[in-house]
């Protein structure tokens, strides 16, 4: 159980294009959700904590208007990088913390490969 | 400034010795701490954690030692195994309900 899935797993895109990555809790309900960057060879950054319902809380230095993070349900968290640059190429991570307590860990998604060209 | 360190980049362990990954944080307000491993390309994969409350948690062939006065604490793979050849990430919170805060990861190449 507590399985979390991302789409797409990769995707290339133009300059100025936008590009939605979607994160979903598969067999569990999760009112939080997050959404993590990672560079390479550094750490995981968080972005963003996506709450279902509300708006999303981003981390300092993250452009809110740059990406839109919508958590439209208890399993559904979406990315959407708008007008990508190069400089957004990188790897997204989203994570899902359960909402029964039999847990006390996130569950990671396998991550999505963005590459602007 | 960085809150979780993980101050060897790499590490190289012969199969069957002992892994030892260090990682030291400077929040006295963290109280609930998790090592993730994660190979290429994949997300992060829950390893074990440890409560504030514990100096010690074990899991099999992982246990993780907590030194709350030293605010260090460190992740024991014995023994080690070529599939245990991974980056490992050292993350701390304030609860376990809490974001998590992630280490640069130490990547773990375990030789046959």
């Amino acid at each position: 159980g507590a399985v979390v899935s991302q789409h797409p797993s990769w995707v290339i895109c133009k300059s100025g294009t936008s590009v939605k990555i979607e994160c979903r809790s598969l067999d569990f309900q999760a009112t939080t959700m997050f959404w993590y960057r990672q560079f390479p060879k550094q750490s995981l950054m968080l972005m963003a904590t996506s709450n279902e319902g509300s708006k999303a809380t981003y981390e300092q230095g993250v452009e809110k208007d740059k990406f839109l993070i919508n958590h439209a349900s208890l399993t559904l968290s979406t990315l959407t990088v708008t007008s990508a640059h190069p400089e957004d190429s990188s790897f997204y991570i989203c994570s899902a913390q359960r909402d029964d307590f039999s847990t006390d860990t996130q569950y990671f998604g396998p991550g999505t490969r963005l590459t602007v060209l | 400034d960085q809150q979780v360190k993980q101050n060897s980049p790499s590490l190289s362990v012969q199969e069957g010795r002992i892994s030892i990954l260090n990682c030291d944080y400077t929040n006295s307000m963290f109280d609930y701490f998790l090592w993730y491993k994660k190979y290429p390309a994949e997300g992060p994969t829950f390893l074990i954690s440890i409560s504030s409350i514990k100096d010690k948690n074990e899991d099999g062939r992982f246990t993780v030692f907590l030194n709350k006065s030293a605010k260090h604490l460190s992740l024991h793979i014995v023994p080690s195994q070529p599939g245990d050849s991974a980056v490992y990430f050292c993350a701390a919170s304030g609860n376990s309900y809490d974001k998590v805060i992630f280490g640069p990861g130490t990547s773990l190449s375990v030789i046959p």
